[in-house]
């Protein structure tokens, strides 16, 4: 089964603070394409980074880096300089082949709240 | 600004009644997407369309039809609504399937129905 795991429901940091979000999934293909999307309480998903599975070079966007570990089929996040703004839901998603196009594979989400 | 507009942002429906979600992107993107999500189960695709004219189901498809009215457009139909169907239904684009650069979302409807 095709599945993206998230076991944080809820996480909170000081703001100026790191935090990392766990995300472990579970694929039998050797080729995707991993991403963290940010939800605020606007409701639109907003791509925040993504990750080549081929690429062993962890992305870094900014503030946001991964940590990639591809044989352990991990994914977690780093968010440095945690800011007020930063506030939403976090999900873990991969993409890959679907029937003839492409689907995304969502986590149920991180809820992290950054406290002032 | 650019990028995915839907409407309407809330809907209640009662049980059998229809409606249609509205999704327009202004992005010049060939791809488009229906997703709906609910709690503790992520987002899935309901349908999708490649390109104008083209349209194909996703993984939970049952209950809903969609038409591709033109590069912009791509509407979401609900002809007989159930509460199973009470959900937060997202449209997304993309230049093309399975674009790994991501998708761009729009905010989202909140449909209820009772």
């Amino acid at each position: 089964a095709q599945t993206v795991t998230q076991s944080q429901p809820e996480m909170s940091v000081q703001e100026a603070e790191t935090v990392t979000l766990s995300c472990t999934y579970d694929t039998s293909e050797s080729n995707y394409y991993l991403f963290w999307y940010k939800q605020p309480p606007s409701r639109q998903m907003i791509l925040v980074i993504r990750q080549e599975a081929y690429k062993q070079q962890n992305a870094t966007e900014n503030r946001f880096s991964v940590n990639f570990q591809k044989a352990a089929k991990s994914f977690s996040l780093k968010i440095s300089d945690s800011q007020l703004g930063d506030t939403a839901m976090y999900f873990c998603a991969f993409m890959l082949p679907f029937s003839g196009t492409y689907k995304y594979i969502f986590g149920t989400g991180t809820r992290l709240k950054v406290l002032a | 600004n650019a990028g995915v507009t839907q409407t309407p942002k809330f809907q209640v429906l009662k049980t059998g009644q229809s409606m249609t979600l509205q999704c327009a992107q202004d992005m010049n993107h060939n791809s488009m997407y229906w997703y709906r999500q609910d709690p503790g189960m992520g987002l899935r695709l309901i349908y999708y369309s490649a390109s104008e004219g083209t349209t194909d189901k996703g993984e939970v498809p049952n209950g809903y039809n969609v038409s591709r009215l033109n590069k912009r457009e791509f509407s979401l139909r609900l002809e007989s609504a159930a509460p199973s169907q009470t959900s937060v239904y997202f449209c997304a684009s993309s230049w093309s399937l399975g674009f790994n650069y991501g998708y761009t979302f729009g905010s989202g409807t909140r449909l209820t129905v009772v």
